[in-house]
This record gives structure tokens, sequence and C-alpha cells, in this order.
């Protein structure tokens, strides 16, 4: 089973400041199978980048992913309001398809 | 659009079962699979397994083998989950998601609230 593990815990940000979260896989994850996923309180996850980079459907351009291997972070460019959540990262590329433990993104 | 609705809170005693249901609209049902996770209160997210809605293939974690069973009916193109045995520990949101195999988790049903109490 690969373990992920994400860094750090906790992120305490301000708006328009960038934001870098990372994601330790403990063996190479295939073909860049990563995913995130942005949570906030009472909902369901949200796809935000897939294959490592890909920027799902109507995900601003704020939001990038970048990796390979066992490494792979989500930067957001310049923080808004509305991005202060939990985030995941997940790996689909050897069952099972396990998630890291999340990263909390709060305002400062 | 895409959309995945699952049922409604279930409360449960212990050694209950559970089935939770995720209909689906907006796409070709047997072109993808299901996936469904977990998410304990104040927890992280845990895969609990896969099924392809084109031919019925499962692939559960290895944790809840032989308590849990997925299924689908593609004439209402809706996943079904089963979860025997209950314990307090499985109290949890469920979710469903849209996949294929070796692919991203898009887009998520609501999530149903499963609490298993005496």
């Amino acid at each position: 089973e690969i373990v992920l593990t994400q860094s750090p815990a906790t992120l305490s940000l301000s708006p328009g400041e960038r934001a870098t979260l990372s994601c330790g896989a403990s063996q190479s994850v295939s073909s860049s199978y990563l995913a995130w996923y942005q949570q906030k309180p009472g909902l369901a996850p949200r796809l935000l980048i897939y294959d490592a980079s890909s920027r799902a459907t109507g995900i601003p351009d704020r939001f990038s992913g970048s990796g390979s291997g066992t490494d792979f972070t989500l930067t957001i460019s310049r923080l808004e309001p509305e991005d202060f959540a939990v985030y995941y990262c997940q790996q689909y590329g050897s069952s099972p398809y396990t998630f890291g433990q999340g990263t909390k993104l709060e305002i400062k | 659009q895409v959309q995945l609705v699952q049922s409604g809170a279930e409360v449960k005693k212990p050694g209950a079962s559970v089935k939770v249901s995720c209909k689906a609209s907006g796409y070709t049902f047997t072109s993808y699979g299901i996936s469904w996770v977990r998410q304990a209160p104040g927890q992280g997210l845990e895969w609990m397994g896969w099924i392809s809605a084109y031919n019925g293939n499962t692939n559960y974690a290895q944790k809840l083998q032989g308590r849990v069973t997925m299924t689908t009916d593609t004439s209402t193109s809706t996943a079904y989950m089963e979860l025997r045995s209950l314990r307090s520990d499985d109290t949890a949101v469920y979710y469903c998601a849209r996949v294929r195999l070796r692919s991203w988790f898009d887009p998520w049903g609501q999530g149903t609230l499963v609490t298993v109490s005496s």
C-alpha cells in the first residue's frame, strides 16, 4: 500500500499570499496518477488537479500541481478567501487508492 | 450536468447492516465505475472500494473484505454499497464518486451520514 504523507498539517496564511502544500509518497506513484481535492466543512471533496498537474474543469488557474515519482506539490499562487479549506492528495495508480491525511489551510 | 445523488442519513445499531444508494445522471452510467469513500467525524478520507458499472467487477479495500458489497443497477443508473456487522467505528459520512480504472474521482455525491449507536 502506498502511504501518502502531507505537510504541513496546518498552514496559516493571509489572503493574497502564496500557498505551497506537499504530498510525499512511500513509493513511486505510477504515471503520476495523483490528484488533489479541496474539501470545505460539511461538503464533499472537489477535484482540483489530476494526473499531478492537470487542472480540473472550472478550477481557477491560481491552482497548479507539480511533481512526479514520490514528491508532489499543490501551489495556490494568490490566496482568495474561498480557498481556505482542507486539501487532500490521492494516488490512483495502484490499489488501494490511498489518500493523504490532509492539510488544513487556515486564515492567519 | 453530471450528478451523483445519495440516499439519506441512517442510524443503525451495532451488528446491523446498512445499504447506501448513489443515483447517477448526466452521463452514460456503464462507461464509468463508482468508488466509495468514507470519512469518520473529524478525520480524513478512506477509500473503501470500486465497482465497474460496465461488468460489475469489484475491488474492495482489504480491511473491509467480507463485510462490504458493492453492486449496481444499470436499469436505474444506481450504485449501492452495503456494509454489514456494523461497529461504532463505522460511523462516518459515506461518499460515492465517479471513476474510471486508474483515474481521479469526479464528481462526488453529497455524502450519506451513517451513525452506528446502541
